[in-house]
Formats: structure tokens, sequence, C-alpha cells
């Protein structure tokens, strides 16, 4: 099993209130990556970083932001959490190196509820 | 436009018989196909991978095929168990960007009934 965790696990929160989901790893991986899913629909890419002091927007657009101040950790912030927040967020990380061959390994990711 | 393609939606079996799980892509240029399975409230976990070079691979129950030819996958999942319950991605990894950009597919929903 991945060295990947996330916390919390669950998140019920009410709207407007700033939220920090955490992601961290302990296999020294360089690349990481916040992914959100939606019952029954595919993984889309939010946000991802390459390393310490990168980050990059992904394919969907998110009013999320993302730090990588430390190599194993890679927390998200919501400033402002609306209903259309909901989601499952799944955070994953990669070694370097040639990139298409390199396995993402998941966290097990954090189910969040705006009500 | 890069697209991944499962079928069925989802799939019901009694545990112990067999099922075959359909993937179809258009990831352009292809790199390789995983086939992840994920639990109800769990991340994915990484099955088995293929190549471009590789039509067949095997691990423990779960057989993967890959024709690169016509685009397709399937996943074959012999003497289906309980656990077996869960959600199978199909994704495709192109090998033409520097982050290694992963095509997701909706996943089969597989239920296993005893």
């Amino acid at each position: 099993e991945a060295d990947i965790y996330q916390t919390p696990r669950y998140l019920v929160i009410g709207t407007g209130k700033k939220i920090t989901l955490e992601c961290s790893q302990t296999m020294g991986h360089d690349k990481m990556y916040w992914y959100q899913q939606d019952p029954g629909m595919e993984l889309h890419l939010i946000h991802y970083s390459y390393g310490v002091n990168s980050t990059e927007k992904g394919d969907l657009s998110s009013e999320s932001t993302v730090s990588r101040i430390r190599t194993e950790h890679f927390p998200l912030t919501l400033e402002s959490a609306r209903p259309s927040h909901t989601s499952q967020y799944l955070c994953a990380s990669s070694e370097s190196g040639l990139p298409s061959y390199n396995e993402q390994f998941f966290g097990p990711g954090t189910r969040l509820t705006v009500l | 436009k890069n697209q991944v393609e499962q079928s069925p939606q989802s799939l019901i079996i009694l545990e112990g018989k067999n099922c075959t799980l359909q993937c179809n892509y258009t990831v352009s240029p292809f790199s390789n196909l995983r086939w992840y399975k994920q639990d109800t409230g769990r991340g994915p976990v990484s099955l088995t991978i293929m190549t471009f070079s590789e039509n067949t691979k095997s691990n423990r129950r779960y057989t993967a095929t890959l024709d690169a030819d016509t685009k397709q996958s399937s996943l074959h999942i012999t003497a289906s168990q309980l656990s077996d319950s869960a959600s199978y991605i199909c994704v495709v990894s192109d090998r033409g960007s520097t982050l290694g950009r992963l095509y997701f597919g909706r996943g089969t929903q597989l239920t296993v009934w005893p």
C-alpha cells in the first residue's frame, strides 16, 4: 500500500468557510497532484507540482489554491467554500524520471460536503 | 480529443463467475495503459500497466489485454470474489507531455454477489 495520506477523510462545512485539505507522502516523490472526482465520473486534474516551490493549474478550473513548501507536503486550500465545491478530492504522487511510465500513487481521498 | 471510454458502466455478477471489462481510447501519442481498482471511499490502486509492445499481462486473477492497433483494452477477472466489488478504471498515459498526463475513464462499477 502506498505511503500517501490525506486528512481529513470526511468534512462537512458551511458555505463561506475556509478549509485546507492536507496531503502528505513519505516516498520522497517530487511530483504531486490533486484530482477532483464526482460520483460515477472520471478524475479531473486540478493542480500539480513538479517539486518544491512549483505549482501549476490542471485541466479543470478550480477556485482552490495549493502550495509546495516541503517535498512531502501538498495542501489544498479553499478560501470560501461553496456547495459547488462538494466532491471527492484525491491526492497523488509519482517519481521523477520518464514521466509517462511513472505510476501515480493515490491517497484515500477527502470527501468534502459544503452545505 | 484524447478520450477514454469504458463499458459496461456497471456490472453485477455472482461470486465465482468470470467477467470482462472493456476500454477504448483515442489518446495519442500513446505511452501506456493502466487498469486501476478503486474501492468505495478509497483512492485508485494500480493493477496492471501495459506498454505499446505488450498485448497481455496477468496479475493474480486479473488479466489485461491491449490491442494498440484498434486502441482497445480489456480486463478479465477470473473466479470473482466479494472483495472484487469496486470501480475499475482504465487510465491511458500519453508520451507527449513532460507531466506524463493521465486520461481517466469513468470506470466500470463491478458488484459481486454471494
